[in-house]
């Protein structure tokens, strides 16, 4: 079974202040996502990215940065904490490069339950 | 562009009936990957099943769906509730961008069974 790491699991922040969410894989999948989830809004897609170095921006990126620094970790960055950003927060990893197999299955963490007073 | 449309966001049956989920899809890829998630209260999504193959019946912990691309749909059914299988389920399709696959949701049906 695929691994996914998030931490902190449960997180209390400032407005203003700065939140680092982080998520290791040791799937050695290329893909890994941040997503967060909201009553009444499903899955929003936050960043992406397709491998180290790479983020992409998803549907809902204001507000947030990622970062990738090795095939293992992909971080969520709040620069600047609202209590909009009050959520949980899900990190997956998946194996979506063509012929890999998992046609892009995702494998999600535990998730981080964020709250920004 | 490419969506996916659950057309229940609260289905409430009782134990023993026979459970139908919706999903249907749109894309302009001929060979999608269809699959559904299930997330239980505290818990996070996971692969419940998945298809990519036309009029093919996939099964998993008595749930099973079939892809049907001429319709575009993949149900998910169960032919009898059971307590536990109260959960988020959220259908999820696949397709190809680039050299890479992306990933589309649904926006969720959250399924509760009651006695």
């Amino acid at each position: 079974e695929a691994a996914v790491t998030q931490s902190p699991r449960n997180k209390v922040a400032v407005t203003g202040g700065k939140v680092t969410l982080s998520c290791n894989q040791t799937n050695n999948h290329n893909n890994m996502y941040w997503y967060r989830q909201d009553t009444g809004h499903g899955l929003r897609l936050i960043h992406y990215s397709y491998g180290a170095g790479s983020t992409e921006k998803g549907d809902i990126p204001d507000g947030y940065k990622a970062s990738r620094p090795s095939q293992e970790n992909f971080s969520l960055i709040l620069e600047l904490a609202t209590p909009s950003q009050t959520s949980v927060y899900f990190c997956a990893s998946g194996d979506a490069s063509l012929g890999g197999g998992s046609q892009n299955t995702l494998y999600f963490g535990a998730g981080t339950r964020l709250s920004v007073l | 562009g490419d969506s996916v449309t659950q057309t229940e966001g609260l289905v409430t049956l009782t134990e023993g009936l026979p459970v139908m989920l919706n999903c249907t899809y749109q894309t302009i890829y001929s060979n999608p990957f269809l699959f559904w998630y299930v997330q239980h209260l505290n818990e996070s999504p996971r692969l419940l099943l998945k298809s990519f193959t036309d009029n093919k019946r996939t099964e998993h912990q008595g749930f099973h769906a079939t892809l049907h691309k001429s319709s575009s749909s993949f149900h998910l059914q169960k032919s009898s509730a059971q307590l536990s299988d109260s959960a988020l389920y959220y259908c999820a399709l696949s397709d190809r961008v680039d050299s890479n696959y992306q990933l589309i949701w649904g926006s969720g049906t959250k399924l509760i069974i009651k006695p």
